[in-house]
């Protein structure tokens, strides 16, 4: 079974700095979709940026880019220019052959002005 | 609808209670799926339908709990004889079978067992 691991339960960032949140992923499949969703407090989770395993090219969504590395099994996320809006749970998903999603546990992002 | 509609949106119960959360895909999503959030933690899998059929169930934690989808449209799942674990927040998911068929979430329901 696929799985997906976020190593960090809690990261932080001054407003306006980087931070890079990270994801490992385990697959015996060569196709597959991967995904990075946000949960504020409100608890709906919205998709921030999305990366299919066949594009070598890291997918990029205005502050937001990821750091695909689909031989060493790695997702992270990238945020620049930090907005206090920024703060929330964000989970790293898989999605392979199957039609579920599974999800890492999350990282809590809190942003310091 | 414009988004995925989910009721109630909070939800207390007694232990040994049953309750029915129901979710409202966006129109024309043949997919939705259903997610338990415990306190703090990741999303764990419950049931995939495809149409009104559910080929994966297997997230499921008891016979306690069942799903059905009618019209493929709304999706209603049902807790019976509730224990204090049950105690979460049940999210609801649909996509439609185009493309990279993303997810789009409702707001949950939170269910709380006492």
């Amino acid at each position: 079974a696929q799985t997906v691991t976020q190593s960090q339960p809690e990261m932080s960032v001054q407003e306006a700095e980087t931070v890079t949140l990270s994801c490992t992923y385990d697959t015996s499949e060569s196709d597959y979709y991967l995904f990075w969703y946000k949960q504020p407090p409100s608890r709906q989770m919205i998709l921030v940026i999305r990366q299919e395993a066949y594009k070598q090219q890291n997918a990029t969504e205005n502050r937001f880019s990821v750091n695909f590395q689909k031989a060493a099994k790695s997702f992270s996320l990238k945020i620049s220019d930090s907005q206090l809006g920024d703060a929330a749970m964000y989970f790293c998903a898989y999605r392979g052959g199957s039609e579920k999603l599974v999800f890492g546990k999350g990282t809590k992002l809190t942003v310091n002005p | 609808g414009a988004g995925v509609s989910q009721s109630p949106s909070n939800k207390v119960t007694e232990k040994g209670k049953d309750v029915e959360l129901r979710c409202d895909p966006i129109s024309g999503h043949t997919a939705l799926y259903w997610y338990r959030q415990r306190l703090g933690q990741g999303l764990e899998f419950l049931i995939y339908f495809q149409g009104n059929s559910a080929p994966d169930k297997s997230g499921l934690p008891s016979d306690r709990f069942s799903a059905e989808r009618t019209g493929e449209s709304v999706s209603t799942l049902t807790i019976q004889r509730t224990q204090q674990e049950d105690s979460a927040v049940y999210l609801c998911a649909s996509s439609s079978r185009r493309g990279i068929r993303e997810l789009f979430f409702g707001e949950g329901s939170r269910l709380t067992v006492l």
